[in-house]
């Protein structure tokens, strides 16, 4: 089946500095590939999806390139903010039920 | 945005008793899910639901799960009768297409088996 393996957590940063989360993926089929962002007591929502192979999505700064070829989909922002602290996921959706396979999160702290 | 509607945001209930949750979709969306997570790991997919059938479920929808949408009220996530390890959090989320569209997730249900 599909599956999402994303950097493992927790990540640690200071406000102004770079984030990479790396995230690589599994399917047999053309995905479409998401981040999603979750805050304390909240549901997923969506940070910026990329359906297209070699096309980059982006979205409060943040951006990832769909690399058909490595399979990956690393998220990335150069200077993160202390109100970027939430969990990262990376997900696919491949077939035509909408079903979401979600990596398994990485926890964001940005200090001050 | 959307909003995906979530009631109750916690259920205390004891094992091998019945709970209902909730979820009430975005305005004209087709396309319901329903995800589990345990606290501090990854949401899993249980079941999504189209057209009054259920399309996909996973291997954690057991038996004593089941869910329905009757005449576009909400759409519930039954659990007959509940297991210890049934406690986590329940989220509902909804699309318009299916496919490639995106899901709007609700705040979750924080479900507590005793």
């Amino acid at each position: 089946g599909d599956s999402v393996t994303q950097t493992e957590g927790p990540v640690t940063l200071s406000e102004g500095t770079s984030l990479t989360v790396n995230c690589s993926y599994e399917t047999k089929q053309y995905p479409t590939l998401f981040w999603y962002v979750q805050y304390p007591g909240e549901g997923p929502q969506l940070l910026f999806k990329v359906p297209k192979a070699n096309e980059k999505g982006s979205n409060r700064g943040f951006e990832a390139t769909y690399n058909k070829e490595a399979t990956s989909f690393h998220l990335q922002k150069a200077s993160v903010q202390e109100s970027d602290s939430a969990v990262y996921y990376c997900a696919l959706s491949a077939g035509n039920t909408g079903k979401l396979t979600f990596g398994d999160g990485t926890v964001l702290t940005v200090k001050p | 945005g959307p909003k995906v509607l979530q009631i109750p945001s916690h259920q205390i209930i004891d094992m091998g008793q019945m709970v209902t949750l909730n979820c009430d979709p975005v305005s004209n969306h087709l396309y319901f899910y329903w995800y589990k997570q345990i606290l501090g790991q990854q949401m899993e997919f249980l079941v999504n639901f189209y057209n009054g059938k259920v399309m996909e479920k996973s291997k954690l929808f057991k038996d004593q799960f089941s869910v329905e949408r009757p005449d576009g009220s909400y759409f519930t996530l039954k659990i007959q009768p509940t297991a210890l390890e049934d406690s986590a959090v329940y989220f509902c989320a909804s699309s318009s297409t299916g496919g490639m569209d995106t899901l709007y997730f609700g705040a979750g249900t924080r479900l507590s088996v005793l």
